[in-house]
């Protein structure tokens, strides 16, 4: 059964600084993996899709790595703002997404 | 594109009546879609597949006579909770594959927040 867990499950931080968020899962076999974020009360917003066949993409100040055979994204978040505050959920997809534990994020100014 | 529209975005229902949830893709038609729950501080649970023209797919543990799936169109799907009960208070996500680069990724609908009272 897979499992995908996050660490770290909160983390609040001030402005600027560059973050490192971690998703593990427990089977290789996905094929792909999507991060999220998520406003208190909302829906979820796609933020980065990386293919089985990918090591990283980047949009903008955000970054996710892949390492499939060790189970590893990790979503990279440079010069962190207050308006980036919200739950960030990792999913992978085995013809069904499965979600990650979630990190809450708070950024102070 | 790949815009999924979900309604209502909140109801509150009293306890014993049944509620009815939407999706709709608004942009691309949708084969398959997906409905999740998310209680308070937790992460999304799948609880089942819809899959237009035919049964939906429950998780382990969903009771498919009390969550009833719908998806008579390419652009429709929709939860029915039946004799609701304040233990089904949530919050409800639906999404759908769309067309990407290679594989498929997933959209998400703005989530309905569910009150039984």
């Amino acid at each position: 059964k897979q499992e995908v867990t996050q660490i770290p499950a909160a983390l609040s931080v001030p402005e600027g600084e560059n973050l490192v968020l971690n998703c593990s899962f427990t089977d290789s076999a996905i094929y792909n993996l999507q991060w999220f974020r998520q406003d208190p009360g909302k829906g979820l917003t796609s933020l980065l899709l990386i293919q089985s066949s990918q090591r990283e993409q980047t949009s903008g100040r955000l970054n996710a790595s892949l390492d499939k055979s060790s189970g590893r994204s990790t979503l990279y978040i440079a010069a962190s703002q207050p308006g980036d505050s919200a739950t960030y959920l990792c999913a992978v997809n085995t013809d069904k997404l499965i979600f990650g534990t979630g990190t809450r994020l708070q950024v102070f100014p | 594109g790949a815009v999924v529209s979900q309604h209502p975005s909140w109801v509150i229902c009293k306890s014993g009546t049944s509620v009815k949830i939407e999706c709709r893709s608004l942009d691309f038609q949708a084969t398959t879609m997906f409905w999740y729950r998310q209680f308070p501080k937790q992460s999304l649970m799948l609880m089942a597949t819809s899959n237009e023209g035919s049964k939906a797919t429950y998780e382990q543990g969903v009771e498919k006579d009390k969550f009833l799936i719908n998806h008579a169109s390419l652009t429709l799907s929709t939860l029915t909770v039946t004799s609701a009960h304040p233990e089904d208070s949530s919050f409800y996500i639906c999404s759908a594959s769309y067309p990407g680069q290679g594989i498929n990724g997933y959209t998400f609908g703005s989530g309905t927040r569910l009150t039984v009272v």
